[in-house]
């Protein structure tokens, strides 16, 4: 069985500073990857940043970056230049197997301040 | 190319009633799957689809059907509602086995049962 955790359920942020939101997770696979998901308030999910679990190259887009760190299991969301519309629960998620399942954390719930 | 369309995006059921939540999509994914979404819980997965005929249960199955009679369609049938059903369900498909590049989520259906 696959887990998830993220034991942040909320954190806040001032516009235009940098936060990180951490993720840790676990699988007997070898061959993974690793998603983050926002939820505005509009409810739709939308797909952050993935990374192969086969690159040791940390995934970037743009303001956002990941801290992939395979031996400890660990997936953290690092957003740069935060901005009010990054306001929103961000669910950090592990894809594994023939059968493409994706398994997700419990969501943390980002305030950005102005 | 519409994506992933879930039907209805709002619903309130009596206890005891049955419906389905529709869930169609446009891009010849041939997996397909529902979670359900509930505060505290993250994303739990309800049944999935390898492809057109093929079905299998998740995490929590129990009170939910599904088919898979063509590549498009996946509904999810509630046999008798009941209150601890109340929740967001959202449709998600992707391309393929390992989920390479995530998944394609619908925009969710709020459900109410009382």
């Amino acid at each position: 069985a696959q887990t998830v955790t993220q034991s942040q359920p909320e954190m806040s942020v001032q516009e235009a500073e940098t936060v990180t939101l951490s993720c840790t997770y676990d699988t007997s696979e070898n061959n993974y990857y690793l998603f983050w998901y926002k939820q505005p308030p509009s409810r739709q999910m939308i797909l952050v940043i993935r990374q192969e679990a086969y690159k040791q190259q940390n995934a970037t887009e743009n303001r956002f970056s990941v801290n992939f760190q395979k031996a400890a299991k660990s997936f953290s969301l690092k957003i740069s230049d935060s901005q009010l519309g990054d306001t929103a629960m961000y669910f950090c998620a592990l894809g594994s197997g023939a059968n493409s399942k994706l398994t997700f954390g419990k969501g943390i719930t980002l305030s950005v301040r102005p | 190319n519409a994506g992933v369309t879930q039907t209805p995006k709002f619903q309130v059921l009596k206890t005891g009633q049955s419906m389905t939540l529709q869930c169609a999509q446009d891009m010849n994914h041939e997996y397909m799957s529902w979670y359900r979404q509930d505060p505290g819980m993250g994303l739990r997965l309800i049944h999935y689809s390898v492809g057109a005929g093929i079905t299998d249960q998740g995490e929590v199955p129990n009170g939910y059907n599904v088919s898979r009679s063509t590549t498009e369609d996946f509904p999810l049938r509630l046999l008798s509602a009941a209150p601890s059903q109340t929740s967001v369900y959202f449709c998600a498909s992707s391309y393929s086995g390992l989920p390479t590049y995530g998944y394609t989520f619908g925009s969710g259906t709020r459900l109410t049962v009382v």
